[in-house]
Formats: structure tokens, sequence, C-alpha cells
């Protein structure tokens, strides 16, 4: 069974660089899955942030692709995601994915508030 | 980006009722749609897949169909776990985009 685990800084000030990294487990990382971000402000609805491919192509949300990268270290099996210049407005629960078509299997996400 | 609009917003049904949930995308999509379960505090659960494709493990109550533009999940008789937010999601192409949700409520 595929497991993904998010981990990363709870709380973060405004400006700030966020970086959660997302473990996998019982799937290899290189077995040709894509594996993607996806974050939810409190309350409210699902965004779309970004999927990578196990040999680095990336795709990133336009409303977040001047401040996000999402990276993959096949040797730990994780893979990673990095959001500059915080503000308050990105205060959401973050969730790592594999995708397989879909968005087949997920983190249980991991709440992160940017606050001074 | 492709809009997906999803309605309505939420819903009020008792046990046992026939509920149906419908995303409309702004062009189309083929059927490159899947929707979500969401229960407070949980990650969102894969129902359906690729439109109209039950994923291994979820119940056969809940069904979908759809293509091109109109999509509709259904749940044939409502049961009191499927209380709960529902989503949609298109991966036709990027960048992926969520409906805005649908939250069905007990009456």
């Amino acid at each position: 069974q595929v497991q993904l685990q998010e981990s990363g800084p709870g709380l973060l000030k405004p400006s700030e660089t966020l970086s959660l990294t997302c473990t996998v487990s019982g799937n290899s990382i290189s077995s040709g899955y894509y594996w993607g971000w996806i974050r939810q402000p409190p309350g409210k609805g699902l965004e779309w942030i970004g999927n990578i491919y196990y040999r680095g192509s990336t795709y990133y949300n336009p409303s977040l692709k001047t401040r996000v990268t999402i990276s993959v270290d096949t040797s730990k099996n994780q893979f990673s995601l990095k959001l500059t210049s915080l503000t308050a407005a990105d205060t959401a629960i973050y969730y790592c994915a594999r995708v397989y078509g879909d968005i087949d299997f997920w983190g249980q996400g991991t709440l992160v508030t940017v606050s001074s | 980006a492709i809009q997906m609009t999803q309605s309505p917003t939420s819903l009020s049904a008792s046990v046992g009722d026939r509920v149906t949930i419908t995303c409309r995308a702004s062009q189309g999509i083929t059927n490159d749609l899947g929707w979500y379960q969401q229960k407070p505090g949980k990650a969102p659960k894969l129902l359906i897949y690729a439109a109209s494709s039950l994923q291994s493990g979820v119940s056969s109550r809940f069904s979908g169909s759809g293509y091109g533009t109109d999509f509709t999940l259904t749940i044939s008789s409502l049961q009191p776990e499927d209380f709960a937010t529902y989503y949609c999601l298109q991966d036709y192409n990027y960048p992926w985009t969520f409906g805005q949700g649908t939250t069905v409520e007990i009456k």
C-alpha cells in the first residue's frame, strides 16, 4: 500500500520560504508515476500547486509559478516543495500525492500557517 | 486555465436519497475528470477516474458520467458515511483545476 507523509515547519513568517518534504513508502518514486502537491486554505477548496515526474519534468500552477519549485530525490524516495516570499494567503493545509492519471493516493496533509 | 463549475454548492439530503452533483468545464476535456470525496479533517479520496471508472475499493453506489464539458457524479442511495464535500478535478491539461466543491449535508 502506498503511503505518503508530509514533513516541514508548521509556522512561518511573512517573506520567509516554505520547504516541505514528502516521504513515499510502499512505492518507488522512480516507478514511472508523477508526484504532486495540492493545498487547501482553512475552510476553502482545493488548489493544485504542481506535479513532477521522477526524471525531473515539472508542471506548475501559473498563479504560483514565480515562487514555487518542486524537486525529487530518488535516493531518499522523497520529493519536495519550496515556496518563496510567503504571505498570509499561503496559509493552508499542504498535501503531497501520487498521480496516476488522477490523484490516487494522498498524504494526510500538513498545516502551514504564515503569521508574524 | 480551464474553469470547473460545480453545482450545487451545497445540498441537503436524507439517507436513501439519490444525489446528483454536476461539474461543467469551460472547454472540452474529453473524459479527463476525477471525482473526490473529502471528510472533515481528512485528505480527499478518489472515487471516480476518467469520468466514469470506479476507483478500486469504492462503493458501487457511486457512479460518474459525462464527456467533453458536462459531467455528473451520482450517489444512488445516500448512506450516513457519504455526508462530505465532493470535488471534481480536470487533468486534461495544465494547470489542473478543481471545482469549488459540493457539500452534502444531512436533511
